[in-house]
């Protein structure tokens, strides 16, 4: 079984930029869901894609959006970005109408200058 | 206030001991309770999964939600240095986001 994978590992960015992140979703799964985790505080929930449409947003402006793709994989878009974004970005898989045990993957740890 | 409150620790405890860590909740609509353990610049990692009110073991691992007062626990017996990480509580609605709100974490450390 393959667990959930994400990339890049690292990246650096400067304010205004674009970033692309990229997760692939553990065997068997179909639904993705975004977080952002500070330092030192616990994950916060972006959005949820499930059969490649949004299916749940948290408290985050339209600038992070998103993709899934049929394979069940995902993008997670940051567009104008701030200060503020820099962050450990994880991606974390389910199944539909299963028991909401969610994965994680590593994350993708994004600074921005 | 937030959603879910946690204790930022740090807790540091002796090897072979009982730890327990704990959290807090406002939102009575919460009926997932699950417990990660992450360790430093890595992703979490899924511990203990409860639905509803009760106990669960697992090994050293024993979870437990008390609904009436809005309170979960992990219980890690004969605690180990490869323990030290930070764990973090987690919990979601019965509805269709699967949306996970989290405690900000505990950070435990076993001394050898």
């Amino acid at each position: 079984e393959t667990g959930v994978t994400q990339s890049p590992t690292h990246l650096i960015k400067t304010r205004g930029q674009q970033v692309t992140l990229r997760c692939s979703s553990q065997s068997g799964h179909n639904t993705v869901s975004w977080y952002q985790q500070a330092l030192g505080q616990g994950p916060q929930f972006i959005f949820q894609y499930y059969r490649e449409e949004e299916n749940g947003r948290g408290n985050f402006p339209p600038r992070f959006s998103g993709l899934q793709f049929p394979n069940y994989s995902s993008e997670l878009n940051v567009n104008a970005l701030e200060l503020d974004d820099s962050a450990l970005y994880l991606c974390a898989s389910t199944i539909a109408g299963g028991r909401n045990e969610q994965f994680f993957g590593p994350g993708t740890r994004l600074t921005v200058l | 206030q937030k959603e879910v409150e946690q204790d930022p620790g740090p807790l540091s405890v002796p090897e072979g001991a009982i730890v327990s860590l704990n959290c807090t909740y406002s939102n009575s609509a919460f009926q997932y309770f699950m417990w990660y353990r992450q360790y430093s610049r890595k992703g979490p990692e899924l511990l203990m999964y409860t639905y509803s009110s009760g106990n669960k073991e697992d090994g050293r691992f024993t979870a437990q939600v008390d609904k009436s007062s809005k309170y979960i626990s992990l219980f890690i017996r004969d605690s180990q240095p490869s323990d030290s990480a930070t764990y973090l509580c987690a919990m979601s609605e019965w509805d269709s986001s699967y949306k996970l709100i989290f405690g900000s974490g505990t950070r435990l450390l076993v001394r050898p």
